[in-house]
């Protein structure tokens, strides 16, 4: 089973400024790793997969890179809304999908 | 708009039975593959259950195969997951999803894209 580990578990910021999230996979999974934003409250959305590709309707403030085990998700400017908990998702190697246990995003 | 509204949780005594039901709608369910994700309180994401398309394919997490059944009916766009033997650490928000398309690509992957709205389950004496 891959194992994701995320890095920071929070990370304090103020609106405007920039966030930078890790995800670090236990094997390989090539480009296969996708990141949701979750808001309190509401189901997850998907923002990027394939590392790289934002998802239908994702404003272009949302980035992913990496490949292989490292991965960052980086949010250029923090709008309001973007205060949440983010998570990364796995398809390389399935069952099972596995996700990371999350990056809260919070209000400085 | 595609849209997929799940049912059917509620409180349940350990070692109960519950059925969940995920209506889908905007989009042609009968072409996509589908899945159960669940979310403990205060936790993170957990991949339940995947069924393809047809339904054909099947797939559980280790914790609740031989307990959980996941079904569907293309005829009446909805997907189901039948709960058996049910234990504590069950207790969750339920949500249905589908996988992803990009309309503009045609790049399908099993990603989640859509999600229902949770269906809140509750294994307690």
């Amino acid at each position: 089973e891959v194992v994701l580990t995320q890095s920071p578990a929070t990370l304090s910021l103020s609106p405007g400024e920039r966030a930078t999230l890790s995800c670090r996979a236990s094997q390989n999974v090539d480009s296969y790793l996708a990141w949701y934003q979750q808001r309190p409250g509401q189901s997850p959305r998907l923002l990027i997969y394939d590392a790289s590709n934002r998802a239908p309707g994702i404003p272009a403030r949302f980035s992913g890179s990496g490949s292989g085990t490292d991965f960052t998700l980086t949010i250029s400017s923090l709008e309001p809304e973007d205060f949440a908990v983010y998570y990364c998702q796995q398809r390389s190697d399935w069952p099972p999908f596995t996700f990371g246990p999350g990056t809260k995003v919070d209000i400085k | 708009e595609v849209q997929l509204v799940e049912s059917g949780g509620g409180l349940v005594q350990p070692g109960g039975s519950l059925r969940l039901s995920c209506a889908a709608s905007g989009f042609t369910f009968r072409s996509f593959d589908m899945t159960w994700v669940r979310q403990a309180p205060g936790k993170g994401l957990e991949w339940v259950s995947y069924i393809s398309s047809s339904g054909i394919i099947i797939h559980y997490t280790d914790s609740v195969k031989g307990r959980f059944t996941i079904s569907r009916d293309n005829a009446k766009n909805s997907l189901y997951l039948q709960m058996n033997s049910l234990r504590a650490e069950d207790t969750a928000v339920y949500y249905c999803a589908r996988e992803m398309f990009d309309e503009n690509t045609w790049y399908r992957a099993e990603y989640f894209q859509f999600w229902g709205q949770g269906a809140p389950v509750t294994v307690s004496p």
